[in-house]
């Protein structure tokens, strides 16, 4: 079945770069994406990558995708102390509309 | 001021009472979605509707119900057959992707405790 899996905790200083990771398990998955979940709040959309490409940055957040290992990694640079938060990996499942998430990944940034 | 909601934002209720949550969305979204979320098992979803009149079990359905009879509101109730309804719930929707980009915008949540 599909499954999602997510490193579970994060800790980084302010400044520094981040790179939360995820694998997944269903390889027709067309998009991948990244969410974020702020503390007692919904999810939002940080980025999404296509399985046909790579790479895709946007700003401070660089996407990954080794689709061969199955693998996706967000990289945040310069992390801030409002980048503290949940971070979600998803994948796409058949052509209809449903996600899978994984776990989450708490992400904590230290002044 | 387009958006989804839900209603409440807390919600206490006795063990064995049904309890319906409130989730509506005016961005003319035709899916929508409820999960269920609990610490270190991220989101799982319960049920989801991609046209009005028609929806579809998630991987957790049991002991919940739910129905779709506009295109803006999407409630669901918790029965008292949920063993364990204690939760943070998330509502979601999103356009009809049929394999594009599906981005879902989510509610901000209702955590319900039984009592």
């Amino acid at each position: 079945g599909e499954d999602v899996e997510q490193s579970l905790f994060l800790s980084v200083r302010e400044g520094d770069s981040s790179v939360i990771n995820c694998t997944y398990t269903d390889s027709s998955s067309t998009y991948l994406y990244w969410y974020k979940q702020e503390p007692g709040a919904g999810l939002q959309l940080l980025t999404y990558i296509f399985s046909n490409m790579d790479m895709k940055q946007d700003q401070r957040l660089t996407v990954l995708l080794n689709k061969k290992d199955k693998h996706l990694s967000l990289r945040i640079a310069d992390t801030q102390t409002g980048d503290s938060a949940i971070y979600f990996c998803a994948e796409s499942i058949g052509y209809g509309n449903k996600l899978v998430f994984g776990a989450g990944t708490i992400l904590r940034v230290k002044s | 001021d387009g958006g989804i909601t839900q209603s409440p934002k807390y919600l206490f209720r006795k063990e064995g009472q049904n309890v319906t949550l409130s989730c509506e969305q005016n961005l003319n979204h035709d899916a929508m979605y409820w999960y269920r979320q609990d610490p270190g098992q991220g989101l799982r979803l319960i049920y989801y509707s991609q046209i009005v009149n028609d929806f579809q079990k998630g991987d957790i359905a049991e002991g919940y119900s739910v129905s779709r009879e506009k295109k803006e509101s999407f409630p669901l109730t918790v029965t008292s057959a949920q063993k364990n309804p204690t939760a943070f719930y998330l509502c979601a929707s999103s356009i009809r992707s049929q394999g594009a980009v599906n981005e879902q915008f989510f509610g901000p949540g209702t955590r319900l405790t039984v009592l």
